[in-house]
């Protein structure tokens, strides 16, 4: 079935720093591929998404490109700051079904 | 627009204990989702509905039911709670079905339940 893998944490990194969380993905067909943000006490936000191969989601400053050949989606952003502690969760839609299938979650602290 | 909404925001149950949990849009959004989170496993999902009337088993359906009786609320029902209910669920809804180019899903603040 389709699945999504994704980069296990904790992650720290000092502010400014360059950002990167892995994820590969599993599907049968052509998914959606989402990255999306949980900031403590909140629900999920979406981040961006890639709707086909070689696709680049970008928002605030974060990128990611939808890999059909490695079947990736990993996640960058070239200086961290503070506020962007949070969990980013990768996630795809499967366009066969009805689903959404999210990864475990990888949580983020930026210190000053 | 109040987007999507759940309540309660937190609740403590005995086990064997029923309740429901609402979630509601006001988004005229055709999909909607229960997921509950649990640490180290994401988000996982137990059902869902692509329209009025309808519902669905997703990942994790035992424990629980659901009734979309109005477009716009999502009911999720524990009948007799058990301990390894407690997690945090969270509703999400869409506005039409996948592959349509309207795919994001919009996710409610969460209910935090802890079964005793």
């Amino acid at each position: 079935g389709d699945s999504v893998t994704q980069m296990e944490g904790p992650v720290t990194l000092s502010e400014e720093a360059f950002l990167t969380i892995n994820c590969t993905y599993t599907a049968t067909g052509y998914p959606s591929l989402f990255w999306y943000v949980q900031y403590p006490g909140e629900g999920l936000q979406l981040l961006l998404k890639a709707t086909k191969a070689d696709d680049k989601g970008s928002n605030k400053g974060f990128e990611a490109t939808y890999r059909k050949e490695t079947t990736s989606f990993h996640l960058e952003k070239g200086s961290v700051q503070v506020s962007d502690s949070a969990v980013y969760f990768c996630a795809l839609s499967d366009r066969s079904g009805n689903q959404f299938y999210f990864g475990t979650g990888t949580s983020l602290t930026v210190i000053p | 627009n109040a987007g999507v909404t759940q309540t309660p925001k937190f609740r403590v149950l005995k086990t064997g204990q029923s309740m429901t949990l609402l979630c509601a849009q006001d988004m005229n959004h055709e999909y909607m989702y229960w997921y509950r989170q649990d640490p180290g496993m994401g988000l996982r999902l137990i059902h869902y509905s692509v329209g009025e009337g309808t519902t669905a088993k997703g990942e994790v359906p035992d424990g629980y039911n659901v009734s979309r009786l109005k477009k716009q609320n999502f009911l999720l029902g524990l009948e007799s709670a058990a301990p390894s209910q407690t997690s945090v669920y969270f509703c999400a809804s869409i506005p039409a079905g996948l592959g349509s180019g309207t795919d994001t899903q919009y996710f409610g603040p969460g209910t935090r339940l802890t079964v005793l």
